[in-house]
């Protein structure tokens, strides 16, 4: 079965550090996507980022980061210069590849806030 | 903006009554989710539909149904709801076709219905 455990709950910084949320996923399937979420205090859920199983290398986005290390089963995301605009909660999840488009397993989530 | 609508926004309602939910997927995705999410439970897959057939089905209770009509829009209809029910439901969407070795596509989620049962 699969599972995303997000062990941080609540993360607090102060405004301009960095910060990295973290993200175990177990699964028997070979070939996965993982994904990141945001969920601003407003609650739609934003779209971040997609990684592919057979796609180990490192993406940066702007002050976002992803570190995906398959031998640790991890992928974790790390905000730079953190802002006040990053308070959120942020979801990592987890979907199977051989039958397609398969739905999302999502962590408990890590909620995020960002103090001026 | 994802390009996906769900109505209505907020719901009140009291126990033992049936309510729908209703979704527009992005234009041309042909998957469409539900999703619940609760203080408890956290994100839960309920229901995925892909061109108007149910595809995969998660924690989704007996009470709990749902629909993909031709024009792609879906509806989630929950009855005899409870106290437990009370939670922000969310529908998603996604392009390309379902099948074995596809892309998992990213989903795209609308801004969710907050349900909440007196």
């Amino acid at each position: 079965a699969q599972k995303v455990t997000q062990a941080q709950t609540e993360i607090s910084v102060v405004e301009k550090e960095d910060v990295t949320l973290d993200c175990v996923y177990e699964t028997r399937d070979t070939t996965y996507y993982l994904f990141w979420y945001k969920q601003p205090p407003s609650g739609e859920l934003v779209f971040l980022i997609r990684r592919n199983s057979f796609d180990e290398q490192n993406e940066i986005s702007g002050r976002y980061s992803w570190n995906f290390q398959k031998s640790t089963s991890s992928f974790n995301f790390t905000i730079t210069a953190s802002q006040v605009v990053d308070s959120a909660v942020y979801f990592c999840a987890l979907s199977e590849v051989f039958t397609g488009n398969t739905p999302l397993v999502f962590g408990k989530g890590t909620r995020l806030s960002v103090i001026a | 903006d994802s390009g996906v609508t769900q109505t209505p926004k907020h719901l009140i309602t009291a126990t033992g009554q049936r309510v729908t939910l209703r979704c527009s997927p992005r234009s041309g995705d042909l998957s469409v989710y539900w999703y619940q999410q609760s203080l408890d439970q956290g994100l839960q897959f309920l229901i995925q539909y892909y061109n108007g057939e149910e595809r995969a089905k998660g924690n989704i209770l007996e009470r709990f149904s749902a629909q993909q009509f031709p024009d792609l829009h879906s509806e989630l209809n929950l009855s005899s709801l409870e106290l437990g029910d009370s939670a922000l439901y969310f529908c998603a969407s996604s392009s390309t076709r379902v099948g074995p070795g596809l892309a998992n596509n990213e989903q795209f989620f609308g801004p969710g219905t907050r349900l909440t049962v007196l």
